[in-house]
């Protein structure tokens, strides 16, 4: 049963545009996310995060908004650029003390046409 | 950097020989771990470890075993490798907050 789901495969946006990147999850016991973006032949690399308690959180062209009633969050990049065209993963952790890990979604694959 | 280093990464492997796969971290972290790539499935965790010796199953570890010997490498062995776990393989450490920090892959290739 997959617990984080990106119903979307792919997105494709125009340059300077906004991209929005969405991710649903099922176990309520997820308290943080996360969003990790992916170049291919390199490994994943952390964009941004944000914890249970927070709706939003913002980190330059990023903003994560988590919509707890919902099991939604979703990742907003403003202006959109080139640069950006990667896999982008949303990912989320229960916490677990020492069995602390987290859980991937499918990715969806960004195009951020010139 | 999290100073992560995979061994080999690039691999090409016949069905039914052992692998092992190294990860090598210079930064004295506790929690170290294996994810697969593959298309389709996003990121999937094999096995993790949350200290020297201490170790659990991801949610596909059939077919994968792991040793921590020591801080600092963490080792992903196949004991009998099947066309199936032809596959890209990361290994990641946990930061101070929530985050992990993927190393660079290695990719295998079972024939």
């Amino acid at each position: 049963d997959q617990q984080v789901k990106q119903n979307s495969p792919s997105l494709s946006v125009q340059e300077g545009r906004i991209s929005i990147l969405n991710c649903d999850y099922t176990n309520s016991m997820f308290d943080y996310f996360l969003w990790y973006k992916k170049y291919p032949a390199e490994g994943p690399t952390f964009l941004i995060s944000i914890s249970s308690i927070k709706d939003k959180n913002e980190d330059g062209r990023f903003t994560v908004f988590l919509n707890k009633s919902a099991k939604h969050l979703s990742l907003h990049i403003v202006p959109s650029q080139p640069g950006d065209s990667a896999v982008y993963f949303c990912a989320a952790s229960d916490g677990g003390g020492s069995n602390y890990k987290l859980t991937f979604g499918k990715g969806t694959l960004l195009t951020v046409n010139p | 950097d999290a100073g992560i280093t995979q061994s080999p990464r690039h691999k090409v492997t016949e069905t039914g020989t052992p692998v092992t796969l190294r990860c090598h971290q210079t930064e004295n972290h506790r929690y170290m771990y294996w994810y697969r790539q593959d298309p389709g499935h996003g990121l999937r965790l094999i096995h993790y470890s949350y200290g020297v010796k201490d170790t659990d199953k991801g949610e596909v570890s059939d077919g994968y075993s792991v040793s921590r010997s020591k801080t600092e490498d963490f080792l992903l062995t196949l004991e009998s490798a099947t066309s199936s776990q032809t596959s890209v393989y990361f290994c990641a450490i946990k930061g101070g907050g929530g985050e992990l920090f993927f190393g660079e892959g290695s990719r295998l290739t079972v024939l």
